[in-house]
Parts: structure tokens; sequence; C-alpha cells
């Protein structure tokens, strides 16, 4: 079985273009999260997706906005980039929405914003 | 709101000591507790888990046992190697699926 895809794998940006990143969820996982990572503030929970609805959102500006496809696979944008979105993003699957569920994480998007 | 806080790193030990990564947490209710590992460069695996107080999770001979009176999940082996070197998270999950993460311990084993 295919685990957690995430692309592009690494991406270079300039402050205030937006971006786009996408995750295929492992087949027949229907709940689709996504955290961002940096040295500083570590992991950090973004969003989650289920059912093609976003069920949690974590504390980050507006400009971070997700979605989900009825196919299962999500894709984040960050609009207007700042330096400081400089960071690993990872997505990780499950085969529903509650806790009970593991999450298998993809190999992340490492993002810089130059 | 819920929050995980985890020993300082990183921490450096040589091959077959004993390795203890302290994890504790904040939460209402209760939740379930993980350790996963990022090994370099590779993705987040989970490690263990216990889903209710007194379950002991274990993996690859790492242990670690929730212990609701000191709202504890301390990571344990017996004997490390040098593959065992990666980062270490603690992470709590409660109802949905946001994972709260401790900041992280790196853990480096010499031979």
């Amino acid at each position: 079985k295919a685990g957690v895809t995430q692309t592009p794998r690494y991406l270079i940006k300039t402050r205030g273009q937006q971006v786009t990143l996408s995750c295929s969820p492992i087949s027949g996982h229907r709940s689709v999260s996504w955290y961002q990572q940096t040295p500083g503030q570590g992991l950090q929970f973004l969003f989650e997706y289920f059912s093609e609805t976003q069920r949690n959102k974590g504390n980050f500006p507006g400009r971070f906005s997700g979605r989900q496809f009825s196919n299962s696979r999500s894709e984040m944008n960050v609009s207007t980039l700042e330096l400081g979105d400089s960071a690993l993003y990872l997505c990780a699957s499950s085969l529903g929405a509650s806790g009970g569920y593991e999450q298998y994480f993809g190999p992340g998007t490492r993002l810089t914003v130059t | 709101g819920d929050s995980v806080t985890q020993m300082e790193g990183p921490v450096t030990l040589s091959e077959e000591a004993f390795l203890t990564i302290n994890c504790t947490y904040t939460a209402t209710g209760y939740p379930s507790l993980f350790w996963y590992v990022q090994y370099p460069g590779e993705g987040l695996q989970l490690l263990l888990k216990a889903t209710k107080a007194d379950d002991k999770g274990s993996n690859k001979g790492f242990e670690a046992t929730y212990r609701k009176e000191t709202t504890s999940f301390h990571l344990e082996k017996g004997s490390v190697q040098v593959s065992d070197s990666a980062v270490y998270f603690c992470v709590l999950i409660q109802g949905a699926q946001k994972l709260v993460f401790g900041q992280g311990t790196r853990l480096t084993i010499n031979p």
C-alpha cells in the first residue's frame, strides 16, 4: 500500500507570493491533517479535513487555508508569503475522524521563503 | 489548552546505555498519548501509544506507561543502539484528529 505522498518536496518562493501544497492520503483514508514544523515553534497543527469538510483549525492567520477533494486528496494554500512561513509542512492521513485512528505522516514539503 | 512538555535535548548516550525521555502533559479529560519518532531524512512514525490510564505501550524495545496521577508518559529503553538516533516527540490527542506535540528531544547514540 502506498504511503502518504506530498508534492512538491521542496519549494522556494519569494515574500508576497502564494503557494499551494498537495497531499495524497493512503488509499481508503478519509481524514487529512496538516502540520507546520519549524525549529522555533516545533510541530503545530494547521487544520484537519474529513469528507471534504474542515473539522478543526489551529491558531494560524487566515492566509493559511486548505481544502479536501472528493477523492480525499488535500491541498493547503498560503497567500502573501512571509519569511516566517519557511517551514516543513507535514500532511497526515487516517482512516477515521476520531482520535482513536493512527495518523500516518508524509515526508513533508520544505518551503523556503526568501 | 492541552499541552505537552518533554525533556530538553539534545541527549547523547553510548550504545547499550539506558534511556529515559521524560514527558508530562496538561489536558482536560482523558487524552490518548503517543510517542512519535523522526529518523534523519524520514517522516514521522508512530513508535507506541497508550489510550487509557495504566496502559503500557511498547515497540522495538521502547516502553512508556500512561500515568494519570502524575500526568506523565515517560519513554524508556533498556539498551539503546546507534540506529535509535532520531528525534522523539511526545504527543497527545483528545477527541478529534488534532495532535498536540511536545517540542521534541534529539537523541544521539555513539558507538
